[in-house]
């Protein structure tokens, strides 16, 4: 049984870069969802997918992040332009889309912004 | 913001019942109640859910007061394994992201 991954699980990087996570969603899973949570508190919503398409992004998602989810599979996250403050554990989940729907989560990726 | 109210921090004896309360006193009709935990450093770990019956499944028990203002989550033999946040969710059936609140920090004692 093959869960939600992310890749990569840790990353460090200098503020002003930018930086890029994968999220591979259990296979069949139709919708995708992206969490950031920082210490001590619990996930934050940042946006979710059904197949391709973007359908809710959250205030927090600022024009700095991006995601995709080209063909419906895996996504990407993007944050352009790091910042200190984007430092955290970024959380990927899917969900087959279907009534009393459960999400699944990944690892998650840790971000160091330096 | 969240729609639950959890204590911060429990503890429990190794081997004994962990009784983990969530209220939820707003809830809607149409609202599922979620358990999730987190290990450290881990992904939220899905736990059990339930609409208006008490739920069992291998990992824990659900149960859900008649007017559905609170539920308790019951880990019937707790193992130092179980220490984790432990999280209480409600939302609507489906097509929406989780609120999580700062859940309960259960810490199982030798």
């Amino acid at each position: 049984d093959t869960g939600v991954s992310q890749d990569p699980r840790h990353k460090i990087t200098k503020r002003g870069q930018n930086v890029t996570f994968r999220c591979d969603p259990i296979s069949e899973h139709n919708r995708l969802y992206w969490y950031r949570q920082t210490l001590g508190q619990g996930p934050e919503f940042l946006t979710y997918f059904q197949n391709e398409a973007q359908l809710e992004k959250s205030r927090l998602l600022s024009d700095r992040f991006s995601a995709e989810r080209p063909k419906g599979s895996f996504s990407t996250l993007e944050i352009q332009r790091t910042e200190q403050g984007d430092s955290a554990m970024y959380l990927c989940a899917s969900s087959p889309g279907t009534r009393g729907e459960t999400q699944y989560f990944g690892p998650g990726t840790r971000l160091l912004v330096l | 913001d969240a729609k639950t109210t959890q204590p911060t921090s429990m503890d429990c004896a190794e081997g004994r019942a962990a009784n983990l309360p969530c209220n939820h006193s707003t809830i809607s009709g149409n609202e599922y109640v979620y358990w999730y935990r987190q290990i450290h450093s881990q992904g939220p770990q899905y736990i059990i859910h339930g609409l208006k019956n008490n739920e069992t499944n291998e990992m824990a028990s659900l149960i859900i007061t008649e007017d559905r203002k609170s539920s308790t989550l019951i880990l019937p033999h707790a193992t130092l394994r179980d220490t984790a946040v432990y999280y209480c969710i409600v939302r609507v059936d489906y097509g929406q992201n989780f609120v999580f609140g700062p859940g309960t920090r259960l810490s199982v004692l030798p």
